[in-house]
């Protein structure tokens, strides 16, 4: 089993949808991170969390909010989906400020 | 200046051959650097931690050169399977990674 699990892995949705992306990990680290991955753009920082309830914004946060109820899962929501959102997404995890990240699988997602 | 710059290639190479990627930062108080290699539509993992004393995994070598700021990886011997794009990942305030765009690699037969 992966260690760090995100559903869905594809999605394709109407503009003005509600969407939530999970992600749960078995690594027991305790931070958390949500990117997106635009063609040609490299990885984004969206938010990310070092504990439960402990949320910080990122680099491009407008348009989401998370969640992080457990140390395993850290959910990223888009309220009102509008398709500059279409990209792909990833969570990560990392056990401490210096050490590097592992992702999980990533999710595509549309939105039309 | 963007904080991680890298060539973004392709760096089109035959089997065999040895190769070297550069990056550069931009925050000299950066703690921590790294090399990621992603497969198209795949999730970023972990190459290798770059040391300031420089360090080697196989054949791959990763250099640090914190003076003038970059980030060196050398391939050596490369294979079909390397063909990926490689991503240079600074951590310069123990919050958060900054990747650089990456360096796209094909290895021909």
């Amino acid at each position: 089993d992966a260690d760090v699990t995100q559903t869905p892995r594809n999605r394709i949705t109407k503009t003005g949808k509600r969407i939530m992306l999970e992600c749960s990990q078995t690594k027991g680290h305790d931070r958390m991170y949500w990117y997106r991955q635009d063609p040609g753009l490299g990885l984004r920082l969206i938010y990310y969390s070092f504990d439960v309830k402990d949320i910080n914004k990122g680099e491009i946060s407008d348009g989401y909010s998370v969640s992080r109820q457990a140390q395993a899962k850290f959910s990223l929501s888009l309220e009102s989906a509008i398709p500059n959102q279409t990209a792909l997404y990833f969570c990560a995890t990392s056990p401490g400020p210096f050490d590097p990240q592992h992702f999980g699988d990533g999710t595509r997602l549309s939105i039309l | 200046r963007k904080e991680v710059e890298q060539d973004p290639g392709p760096f089109n190479v035959p089997e065999g051959a040895t190769v070297a990627f550069n990056c550069t930062y931009s925050n000299s108080a950066s703690q921590s650097f790294f090399w990621y290699r992603q497969d198209c539509r795949k999730e970023p993992k972990l190459l290798m931690s770059v040391y300031s004393s420089g360090n080697e995994d196989g054949r791959f070598t990763a250099q640090l050169n914190r003076a003038s700021q970059y980030i060196s990886l050398l391939i050596r011997d490369s294979k079909l399977s390397d063909s990926a794009t490689y991503l240079c990942v600074v951590n310069p305030t123990g919050n958060m990674l900054t990747f650089g765009g990456g360096t796209r690699l094909m290895v021909k037969p």
